[in-house]
């Protein structure tokens, strides 16, 4: 069964720093580019960040751009995202997917790690 | 940066209606297009990729077409399980999108 699980959100003051991690499991992960997608409390879904195969090649929403850094780990079947100058904007359920290349779908999804940005 | 907009944003409906939900992109993405399931609580599900093929696993009621600007998700003979919000997500072109969502409630 593939898996990925996200972990490592949780209440941040505005302005620090958060570090999300999703291992995968069940695919063959260095295979898959990876992505973060965010969705505010009672909002829709908003992507963030792709990353390729091999950590080369990375894309972000303008909103998060300079602030927020999409990483992994092939060794560790591993993908991060790294949150910094966090705003209050940026409350959400955090949820890690896999994304197709070959037709621009996330599949699967992680059932998400909430993180909250408030003072 | 490519809009998607949906409508309608909500509808109500009974088991065994048939329901369409319509996807606009604000340029031409061929057939990039995904829809998604949410249930309260859940993380999205895949259902139709590349505008109209059906993911594997999930029930033939579902079907997606259209290409270019306008697309559509229909789901035939609505059971119980089906309640929740669709969205529509485009893949012609970064920064990828999703649509705002139209909930499917009871009527």
């Amino acid at each position: 069964e593939v898996q990925v699980v996200e972990s490592g959100g949780g209440l941040v003051q505005p302005g620090g720093s958060l570090r999300l991690s999703c291992p995968a499991s069940g695919l063959i992960f260095s295979s898959h580019w990876m992505s973060w997608v965010r969705q505010a409390p009672g909002k829709g879904l908003e992507w963030v960040a792709n990353i390729n195969q091999d950590g080369s090649d990375t894309y972000y929403v303008d909103s998060v751009k300079g602030r927020f850094t999409i990483s992994r780990d092939n060794a560790k079947n591993s993908l991060y995202l790294q949150m910094n100058s966090l705003r209050a904007e940026d409350t959400a359920i955090y949820y890690c997917a896999a994304w197709s290349e070959s037709g621009g779908w996330f599949d699967p999804w992680g059932q998400g790690t909430l993180v909250t940005v408030s003072s | 940066d490519i809009q998607m907009t949906q409508s309608p944003s909500s509808v109500s409906a009974s088991v065994g209606d048939r329901v369409t939900i319509t996807c606009r992109a604000s340029q031409d993405i061929r057939s990039w297009l995904a829809w998604y399931q949410q249930t309260p609580g859940k993380a999205p599900k895949l259902l139709v990729y590349l505008a109209s093929r059906l993911q594997s696993g999930v029930s033939s009621r579902f079907s997606g077409s259209g290409s270019g600007t306008d697309f559509t998700l229909t789901i035939t003979s609505l059971q119980p399980e089906d309640f929740a919000t669709y969205y529509c997500q485009q893949a012609n072109s970064f920064p990828l999108t999703f649509g705002p969502g139209t909930k499917v409630d009871i009527k």
